[in-house]
């Protein structure tokens, strides 16, 4: 089944504790992106990437981190999480720069005390 | 830079009656344009799309068409069932694979 999977779902952390949220797609897509949803803001993106070693800052990058080592996974990291940064954290990837629909995880739920 | 905006919600309906969550964008080039929708503790779902100026994307029973004179891609759908209650937003897509969001609509039908 072609999917998008994102761990964990959901993560309570405390702030200055480094953390990782996984992502990987199963579909040989090219491109793949973070996105973070807050409530009446929609969906902004964070990063996204091309292809292997290739990536770039989105909308609001600032406080994160990503790595493209492999095609099929699209780590975020999180180097010293602060209460701001509490959302919901999508994946998506898609096979196309501008046509193609993207899939998207089932998304990660973190809260940052 | 790009933008969308979406029709402030939430939206209320009735089943069976005629839905339209209004789309407006701003942006350089000729984008794609997209409805996403999300139902509750779920991603965004693809619902429809349309590539260039005047086409209709159509799914479900929804439809949008491209509109460049008036810069939309609104949103509408004849009879609308209590399965639409859902998150919808509006997108558009330049390059890169970078969609630019609107802020979303929730719509909730009654039986």
């Amino acid at each position: 089944e072609a999917q998008v999977t994102q761990n964990p779902r959901y993560l309570i952390t405390v702030t200055g504790k480094k953390l990782t949220v996984t992502c990987s797609q199963n579909m040989n897509h090219e491109y793949m992106s973070w996105y973070r949803q807050d409530p009446g803001l929609g969906l902004r993106q964070i990063y996204y990437s091309m292809n292997v070693e290739v990536t770039d800052k989105g909308d609001v990058p600032e406080g994160y981190k990503v790595s493209r080592k492999e095609k099929r996974n699209f780590p975020l990291i999180l180097e010293s999480p602060s209460p701001n940064q509490t959302s919901l954290y999508f994946c998506a990837s898609n096979s196309d720069g501008r046509y193609n629909e993207q899939f998207f995880g089932p998304g990660t739920r973190l809260t940052v005390l | 830079g790009n933008s969308v905006t979406q029709m402030e919600g939430p939206v209320t309906l009735s089943e069976e009656a005629f839905l339209t969550i209004n789309c407006t964008y701003t942006a350089t080039g000729y984008p794609s344009l997209f409805w996403y929708v999300q139902y509750p503790g779920e991603g965004l779902q693809l619902l429809l799309k349309a590539t260039k100026a005047d086409d209709k994307g159509s799914n479900k029973g929804f439809e949008a068409t491209y509109r460049k004179e008036t810069t939309s891609f609104h949103l509408e759908k004849g009879s609308v069932q209590v399965s639409d209650s859902a998150v919808y937003f509006c997108a558009l897509g330049t390059s890169y694979g970078k969609l630019t969001f609107g802020q979303g609509t929730i719509l909730t039908v009654h039986p």
